[in-house]
């Protein structure tokens, strides 16, 4: 099925550990973007992506790396991570302003 | 800084009756405005969208909104809740020269009494 495919679905990881969120998308599309969702704060852009090549920080990057080197793929690289790293991450895709974005899945993230 | 403001964190009504969550966003340009759903241990699913068309705007599962311009709102309504309605609601905005960013309400977690 068509859509955005966020790996894994859980992950529990050590302060300190380093690791990648995956994200594809099979729609051809050229926006793509990170959030992260927190108990009563909805949900926060981390980087986001308008095309191959390109990336820029949202809100809250700190601790977090991104590339884009294809349409398709934009993963999410934690550095080294901490226990505020625990929460829920979505990636999106859309077709450009105003059109609405598809979401992943999600990816759930526990730092211990 | 842009911003959005869901004005209940929590909503609660009995099944039959009807649903009315509360959006207002700061004065900008071009926005463009969604309400998302988001069931337990769920994505989010697209709900509606307002992009400078018609004001009123029909959404799946009966649900609209309404964009007022002078009042920087766009409220979610449904005629009668049903119990499958019983999710997490995020009201999300787009400005015009964001290139696509959206910002998030804090969301409304709406309960359906039977």
């Amino acid at each position: 099925n068509a859509g955005v495919t966020q790996t894994p679905k859980f992950q529990v990881l050590k302060t300190g550990q380093s690791m990648t969120l995956q994200c594809a998308q099979d729609m051809n599309h050229e926006y793509m973007s990170w959030y992260r969702q927190d108990p009563g704060m909805g949900l926060r852009l981390i980087h986001y992506s308008v095309g191959a090549g390109i990336t820029d920080q949202g809100e809250v990057p700190n601790g977090y790396n991104v590339s884009r080197s294809t349409t398709e793929d934009f993963p999410l690289r934690l550095l080294s991570a901490a226990p505020s790293q625990t929460s829920v991450y979505f990636c999106a895709s859309s077709t450009g302003t105003g059109r609405g974005y598809t979401f992943g899945s999600g990816t759930r993230l526990t730092v211990v | 800084a842009q911003s959005v403001t869901q004005l209940d964190s929590h909503v609660s009504v009995s099944e039959g009756t009807p649903v009315l969550l509360r959006c207002n966003y700061s004065s900008s340009y071009s926005p463009s405005l969604f309400w998302y759903v988001q069931h337990p241990n769920k994505g989010l699913q697209l709900l509606l969208k307002y992009t400078s068309a018609a004001t009123l705007v029909k959404g799946i599962n009966g649900f609209e909104a309404e964009f007022k311009k002078s009042e920087t709102s766009f409220h979610l309504t449904k005629p009668s809740a049903h119990m499958s309605d019983a999710a997490e609601y995020f009201c999300v905005v787009s400005w015009g020269t964001s290139y696509g960013k959206l910002t998030f309400g804090q969301g409304t977690i709406l309960t359906v009494h039977p």
